[in-house]
């Protein structure tokens, strides 16, 4: 059974820092892993999407990475700003199908 | 492209009573996935719908049951509510091709509490 496992569950930081979040999954063989933002009460919004191929994505501040084999993605968030204050939560896709592992999430707060 | 619509977006029950949530997802997509969000649990994968059909389950009791109808669009009922049902329940959508390159893509959510 897939595990996902997100390190650490808070953080807080001062504005304009650089800051990385971790993932962990149990079982390597995956189809792609997802990293979503999740406001108060919210839905999901979808940040980024890796596949089990690709070591890495980007898209402005944001830059994910993963390596399959040791089954860890991070999260990496330059120059952040109060804005970015939210929960992240990363997903993995096993297979062909649609279903999602979640992690628990890093709640982030960022400071001005 | 309109987004991910979930309605209602609030709903309140006492326990006994059933329910139906609905989401319309991104035009053009054909698997709808639904989720249970709880402070406990975190998100939890209750179903996935394409083309009609029922192609992934979770591990939810038989209470818990939906269906996807020719437009896509997708209810999920829980019936006999218990106080455990209370959640955040959020709808996915995606493309539903094999492929790999399968992005998903959630609604607002509805927030269910069960008196």
């Amino acid at each position: 059974k897939q595990e996902v496992t997100q390190i650490p569950a808070a953080l807080s930081v001062p504005e304009g820092e650089n800051l990385v979040l971790n993932c962990s999954f149990t079982d390597s063989a995956i189809y792609n892993l997802q990293w979503f933002r999740q406001d108060p009460g919210k839905g999901l919004t979808s940040l980024l999407l890796i596949q089990s191929s690709q070591r890495e994505q980007t898209s402005g501040r944001l830059n994910a990475s993963l390596d399959k084999s040791s089954g860890r993605s991070t999260l990496y968030i330059a120059a952040s700003q109060p804005g970015d204050s939210a929960t992240y939560l990363c997903a993995v896709r096993r297979d062909a199908g649609n279903m999602l592992t979640f992690g628990g999430g890093t709640r982030l707060m960022v400071k001005p | 492209k309109a987004g991910v619509t979930q309605t209602p977006r609030y709903l309140i029950k006492t326990r006994g009573q059933q329910v139906t949530l609905s989401c319309s997802p991104i035009s053009g997509h054909r698997s709808v996935s639904w989720y249970q969000q709880t402070p406990g649990q975190g998100l939890q994968f209750l179903f996935e719908y394409f083309s009609e059909t029922q192609r992934n389950k979770g591990n939810f009791p038989g209470r818990f049951s939906g269906r996807q109808f020719s437009n896509s669009r997708s209810e999920m009922n829980v019936s006999t509510l218990e106080l455990g049902d209370s959640a955040l329940y959020l709808c996915a959508s995606s493309s539903g091709s094999q492929g790999w390159y399968n992005e998903q893509f959630f609604g607002p959510g509805t927030r269910l509490t069960v008196l």
